[in-house]
């Protein structure tokens, strides 16, 4: 099972560039999420969505948009980098509705912004 | 969201039991204690969960304390590879289980 999978795993963008982070998940879930984690901290919510067409923010939601066209994938996107948006970036899915609750993260994206 | 405190960094010996605990002074009655773990370089990745009794899975077993203001996360022997940062979450089954609320977590460090 590919359960989910996030591209590119590294990138350096320089400060004022724009980029896509993806995330795409196999499991038909309906939540999906995204979190960056900053060096020594913990995870920190940016956006979620909890299923087609609907998405909210979360935590730490400046600079970045998301949308949810399909229930596979749940694209990041940063449109104008800035250097206090390196960080590790991590997609999250979960599905209530199978009775499970647990979450399921991507291998992460490592981004820096120069 | 209710808070969770943990210990920062524990310490332990391979094939040891380790218990690490989390206090949640003000846990509500619909949240479920959730533990997850990260391992070098890797996206967390889930280990245990529970509400009021306790649980065990392959990996683990979770002791929640009866006025569940703390819980144990029990690693039975621990291996190298346990070797991790351990978060304790509190997730409110009300408002939906897509938002989980990190704190820095426990490192656990284990000796061959």
């Amino acid at each position: 099972n590919a359960g989910v999978t996030q591209t590119p795993k590294f990138q350096v963008l320089k400060t004022g560039q724009s980029m896509t982070l993806q995330c795409a998940q196999d499991m038909n879930h309906e939540y999906m999420s995204w979190y960056r984690q900053d060096p020594g901290m913990g995870l920190r919510l940016i956006h979620y969505s909890v299923g087609a067409g609907i998405t909210d923010q979360g935590e730490v939601p400046n600079g970045y948009n998301v949308s949810r066209s399909t229930t596979e994938d749940f694209p990041l996107r940063l449109l104008s980098a800035a250097p206090s948006q390196t960080s590790v970036y991590f997609c999250a899915s979960s599905s209530y509705s199978a009775g499970r609750t647990e979450a399921f993260f991507g291998q992460g994206t490592r981004l820096t912004v120069v | 969201d209710a808070k969770t405190t943990q210990p920062n960094s524990m310490e332990s010996n391979e094939e040891e039991p380790v218990h690490l605990p989390c206090n949640h002074s003000t846990i509500s009655g619909t949240d479920y204690i959730h533990w997850y773990r990260q391992l070098p370089s890797q996206g967390p990745e889930y280990v245990i969960h529970g509400l009021t009794s306790n649980v065990n899975n392959r990996m683990a077993s979770l002791a929640i304390a009866e006025d569940r203001k703390s819980s144990t996360l029990i690693l039975h022997r621990a291996t190298l590879r346990d070797a991790a940062v351990y978060y304790c979450i509190l997730r409110d089954r009300s408002t939906g289980f897509q938002k989980l609320v990190f704190g820095t977590g426990t490192r656990l460090l284990v000796s061959p």
